[in-house]
């Protein structure tokens, strides 16, 4: 079963509020992605955890808190954010992390439609 | 540097005829991954193929077919007796050993036709 799964599947919030994105796989990964998604482009990585611990983080604003509480599960803090913000956020998990190996290959969850107004 | 490039941006064909995307990459590694995947109006990445540089052989899948090509850099995928359910955004991407992060295309969007 290749199965991640977000919540919530939209989210709609004010410049000054803060909310959480969630993200879980129960499929043993080791490794979970942030990706960001504008209309009509590709997805552009985040963030990624490798055994829990954060391993890339593509100089993602401060707005955006990252936080891995165990192997299955991933969180996306939003705060202050802008309405340059809204976006497709996706998440994914791999078997593992590094060395473009098979056990890399990622698998996406449905994603959350955020909107900031 | 590696680099993806998917030229068609959108293709419409009537359903039932085939189809085919275009997939071409750069890498200066002889280790390298490919995928592609799917991605229909809900938003979700459907992976569908990965293939590893060593492996050139073609593959099938019910109506898929993919076509790797190291020497023109090329991993074409080919939809046959599209069907209305094919309509999504197909990304292709790679990934090579060394580098931690995939390199998606910018996509192709296909409507496939009623």
């Amino acid at each position: 079963d290749t199965e991640v799964t977000q919540t919530p599947k939209h989210l709609v919030m004010g410049m000054t509020n803060k909310k959480s994105l969630k993200c879980e796989q129960h499929m043993g990964h080791r490794a979970m992605y942030w990706y960001k998604q504008k209309a009509k482009k590709p997805p552009e990585l985040m963030f990624v955890y490798s055994y829990e611990k954060l391993s890339i983080n593509e100089s993602v604003p401060s707005r955006f808190s990252p936080e891995c509480p165990n192997s299955s599960l991933l969180n996306l803090h939003l705060h202050a954010l802008q309405p340059e913000d809204s976006a497709l956020y996706l998440c994914a998990s791999s078997l593992l992390h590094g060395g473009g190996r098979s056990t890399d290959t990622q698998y996406f969850g449905p994603g959350t439609r955020l909107t900031v107004l | 540097a590696q680099k993806v490039t998917q030229a068609q941006t959108e293709i419409s064909v009537v359903e039932k005829e085939d189809v085919t995307l275009d997939c071409v990459y750069e890498t200066r590694d002889t280790t390298y991954y490919l995928f592609w995947y799917k991605q229909p109006p809900s938003g979700e990445l459907v992976f569908l193929i990965r293939r590893n540089s060593f492996d050139e052989q073609n593959e099938i899948s019910g109506r898929y077919s993919w076509n790797f090509q190291k020497s023109t850099s090329s991993f074409n995928f080919t939809i046959t007796a599209s069907q209305v359910v094919d309509s999504a955004v197909y990304f292709c991407a790679l990934t090579n050993f060394g580098n931690e992060k995939l390199t998606f295309g910018t996509g192709t969007r296909l409507t496939i036709i009623p």
